[in-house]
């Protein structure tokens, strides 16, 4: 089975921070994605790649950056905190053929003090 | 948005009932994917059914999809406590296979 792992499950950062998420699959797939999801707003893409070094802006990148230096590891970083990136973020990976689930961890739920 | 939209947003059935939830969208699709999303945790894939499909069976989970009324329609029968959950589809719409989500449909099953 696919294991798509997220660092933390929960994380508790101050305003202005530097934080980084950390998410590692392990069945050598391509794309990797980063969610966020808030209630009654489903899951809205921040960022996918599709390679190593590559990325693409998803629906709402803006107050977000994301690293992928090698296959297995995609990390969203919030370069600047702020009380509205309070939320549930999910990582997703999936093989680059497009009739392809995707295979989300378990979900990191970040608050911002 | 293209994102696909649930109906309904809630549903509340006993055990042993069937539970039917709707997703209609607005775009030409490549294929649509249910997935479910116990309590706090990561979302799990049940069925992906492309957009030549019209209907496509797991277990006790019966997908169909209409393509001319954009809409698709996941059915889950002889419900189980277990399958107390959210419920999503999303779109894929494009050839990285990025996905639009709808808010999604609670469901509670109880004993």
């Amino acid at each position: 089975d696919v294991k798509v792992t997220q660092s933390s499950r929960y994380l508790v950062k101050r305003t202005g921070e530097k934080v980084f998420l950390e998410c590692v699959q392990d069945m050598d797939h391509e794309n990797m994605f980063w969610y966020r999801q808030d209630p009654g707003l489903g899951l809205r893409l921040i960022y996918f790649s599709y390679d190593v070094k590559m990325k693409e802006k998803g629906d709402i990148p803006e107050g977000y950056s994301v690293s992928r230096e090698k296959k297995e590891r995609f990390s969203l970083i919030l370069e600047s905190a702020s009380t509205n990136q309070t939320s549930m973020y999910l990582c997703a990976s999936k093989r680059i053929l497009s009739n392809q689930p995707q295979h989300f961890g378990d979900g990191t739920r970040l608050s911002i003090l | 948005s293209q994102q696909g939209e649930e109906d309904p947003q809630a549903l509340s059935i006993q055990e042993g009932e069937n539970a039917t939830m709707n997703c209609s969208y607005k775009t030409s699709i490549n294929n649509l994917q249910w997935y479910r999303q116990n309590s706090g945790r990561g979302l799990v894939h049940l069925i992906l059914i492309r957009s030549n499909e019209r209907e496509k069976h797991s277990g006790r989970l019966r997908v169909t999809l209409d393509t001319s009324k954009k809409s698709s329609s996941l059915l889950i029968t002889a419900s189980r406590a277990a399958d107390t959950a959210s419920y999503f589809c999303a779109l894929s719409t494009d050839s990285w296979g990025k996905l639009q989500f709808g808010a999604g449909t609670q469901v509670v099953v109880t004993p």
